[in-house]
This record gives C-alpha cells, structure tokens and sequence, in this order.
C-alpha cells in the first residue's frame, strides 16, 4: 500500500510570511494527524480528524495556525503569520478509527520549516 | 504535562549487544506504542501493547509494560548498525492526545 505523502519536503520562509503543508494519508484511514516536532525533541500533536471532523485542536495555535480536511481524506495545514518560533518538521500521521484498542500510526516523512 | 519520558536520553552500544530503553508515564492509558526514526524521516511503529497484556515480542523486539509501576521497557537484541535511530514511546488514553516521549537517541557502533 502507498504511504502517507506530504509535501513540500523543504520550506524556507521569513518570519511573517505564511506557508502552507499537504498531506495525503492512506487509502481508508479516517483519521489524521499532524505534528509539530522540534529538533531533538518528540513530536507534538497540533490537531486530529476524524473523516473531516476535528476531534482534538487543543494544541493548536489557532491565532496562526489552521487545517482543514476537505471531503475527509487530504488535509493541510497553514500558518499564517510564521514565527521563528515555529521552525520545525510538520510530520502527517493516519491510522484507521482509533477506538478504544488503539491503532498503529503511519507517518510521512514530514516538511522540515525553517524560518529565517 | 509529558506523559511519556524515555531513559536513557541517549544510548551507545556495539554491534551485537542489546539495547534498553525504558518509558515512564504518569496516567492510565488504553495502550502505549513504540516508534522508531532514523534521521530525517518519519515515523515507524514498532509495537502496539496494550494495558491489559504484559509482554510482547516481534522479531528482535521485545516490549514489557507494567502498568502498575506506569513503565514500559523496550530491548533490541542482538543489535546492528541498522538500528542506529531515534525511539519514542507514545501513550494513547481514552480522551486524551497522543502524548510522544522526547525520545533514546540509539547508536549502534560497527
């Protein structure tokens, strides 16, 4: 089966300027994530989807940040205006419905962000 | 608050040898999963455990829980090169975010 594919791989952006990231998650998995994850560090739940329904947003910085999941299968994620702050890898994850018996993650390899 | 931390922070050892590596949490949780993630890259999930099992294995993996001491344990064995990579527990609780460890920095020594 395919991956999880995000795009771009790189960005380099000013601070102020906005970006934006795509990810298209596998085939049938209703739900989607995406990460913040700092160097050296774990990632960071931003948001969560169920189809295109949020499940969890509370980590998300919503004066700057937003997603969206249009017809429940890509999603992507927009930062507008970007802070130093905010120089990262955006990782996508998806996995079938969670539950209450978990589900495995499958991630992409993530957009590195660098703010200059 | 973390949820998940791993210890050691970072871990050296020779090829061949076995690797631990040890995750504490502080609330219930449905299950906790093991990821690795070699430079550059996402994500893999290693293994699923959840609260109710004890021990898993999955080829040179093995994974413990303890739910009573809140901690998970993770052992490579017979290590290589390949193994080289970051590891993170992650811990997945009924109305709560995933919660991922700040990770084990594993080198395997040729």
């Amino acid at each position: 089966e395919a991956g999880v594919a995000q795009s771009p791989r790189y960005k380099i952006i000013e601070k102020r300027q906005s970006v934006a990231f795509w990810c298209n998650p596998i085939s049938g998995h209703a739900t989607l994530y995406w990460y913040q994850q700092i160097l050296g560090q774990g990632p960071k739940l931003l948001i969560q989807f169920q189809n295109n329904g949020v499940v969890d947003d509370s980590q998300l910085p919503k004066d700057r940040f937003s997603a969206e999941r249009l017809k429940g299968v890509d999603s992507t994620l927009k930062i507008q205006p970007a802070k130093l702050e905010d120089s990262a890898v955006y990782l996508c994850a998806s996995s079938l419905p969670r539950g209450w018996v978990g589900q495995p993650q499958h991630f992409g390899d993530g957009t590195r962000l660098s703010i200059l | 608050s973390q949820q998940g931390e791993e210890d050691p922070q970072a871990l050296s050892i020779q090829e061949g040898e076995n690797a631990t590596m040890n995750c504490s949490y502080k609330t219930s949780i449905n299950n906790l999963q093991w990821y690795r993630q070699n430079s550059g890259r996402g994500l893999v999930h290693l293994i699923l455990i959840r609260s109710n099992e004890r021990e898993k294995h999955s080829g040179r993996l093995r994974v413990t829980l303890d739910t009573s001491k809140k901690s998970s344990s993770l052992l490579i064995t017979a290590s290589r090169a390949a193994d080289t990579a970051s590891y993170f527990c992650a811990t997945d609780a009924y109305g709560q975010n995933f919660v991922f460890g700040p990770g084990t920095r594993l080198s395997v020594l040729p």
